[in-house]
């Protein structure tokens, strides 16, 4: 069971240049989220879905696009990427019991 | 807004040390309580949750109880060991932000052999 995949592992982005981190989950959930994980600050949420064809601004979206074409999927889109994105992003779904699983994370680093 | 106030880290400890990690939070309604649990390059995995007040939550010797009266959960665990290395991070959801989980800043814990 693979749970929450997310690819690549790693990046390196120069400033300006965009790039798509992809998310996919097999578990049927239908809400699924992005969060960036920057030392001393936790988690915070970028974007949200609650279905397919649903998404919705979290605490900070700026400078992030995201889509939901179906279930399985919920990539995050970085639309010219600044030195200020450099952060691990985490991407999650919920069951219906509002338990989150994780995938296991991109770090990102813009110079 | 709800929000989740941990304590800082890091700690420090010695196996079989008591553990103790504050968690407060603050909802307007009747949220669900997690504590979810880092290993190094690795994605958060839940540990334990609690769904209603003066519920306990427990999981591989670890324990929170649910207390609406002083809106805490905080995270205990009698005998630490050193695998119990880890960022250990309180969180809410299910209050009337529906799916939307609050996280707070984590709290690094190193256990000394």
């Amino acid at each position: 069971n693979a749970g929450v995949t997310q690819t690549p592992k790693f990046q390196v982005l120069k400033t300006g240049q965009s790039m798509t981190l992809q998310c996919a989950q097999d578990m049927n959930h239908e809400y699924m989220s992005w969060y960036r994980q920057d030392p001393g600050m936790g988690l915070r949420l970028i974007h949200y879905s609650v279905g397919a064809g649903i998404t919705d601004q979290g605490e900070v979206p700026n400078g992030y696009n995201v889509s939901r074409s179906t279930t399985e999927d919920f990539p995050l889109r970085l639309l010219s990427a600044a030195p200020s994105q450099t952060s691990v992003y985490f991407c999650a779904s919920m069951s219906a019991i509002s338990e989150a699983f994780f995938g296991q994370g991109t770090r990102l680093t813009v110079v | 807004g709800n929000s989740v106030t941990q304590m800082e880290g890091p700690v420090t400890l010695s196996e079989e040390a008591f553990l103790t990690i504050n968690c407060t939070y603050t909802a307007t309604g009747y949220p669900s309580l997690f504590w979810y649990v880092q290993y190094p390059g690795e994605g958060l995995q839940l540990l334990l949750k609690a769904t209603k007040a003066d519920d306990k939550g427990s999981n591989k010797g670890f324990e929170a109880t649910y207390r609406k009266e002083t809106t805490s959960f905080h995270l205990e665990k009698g005998s630490v060991q050193v695998s119990d290395s880890a960022v250990y991070f309180c969180a809410l959801s299910g209050d009337t932000g529906g799916f939307k989980t609050i996280f707070g800043a984590g709290t690094r814990l190193f256990v000394k052999a």
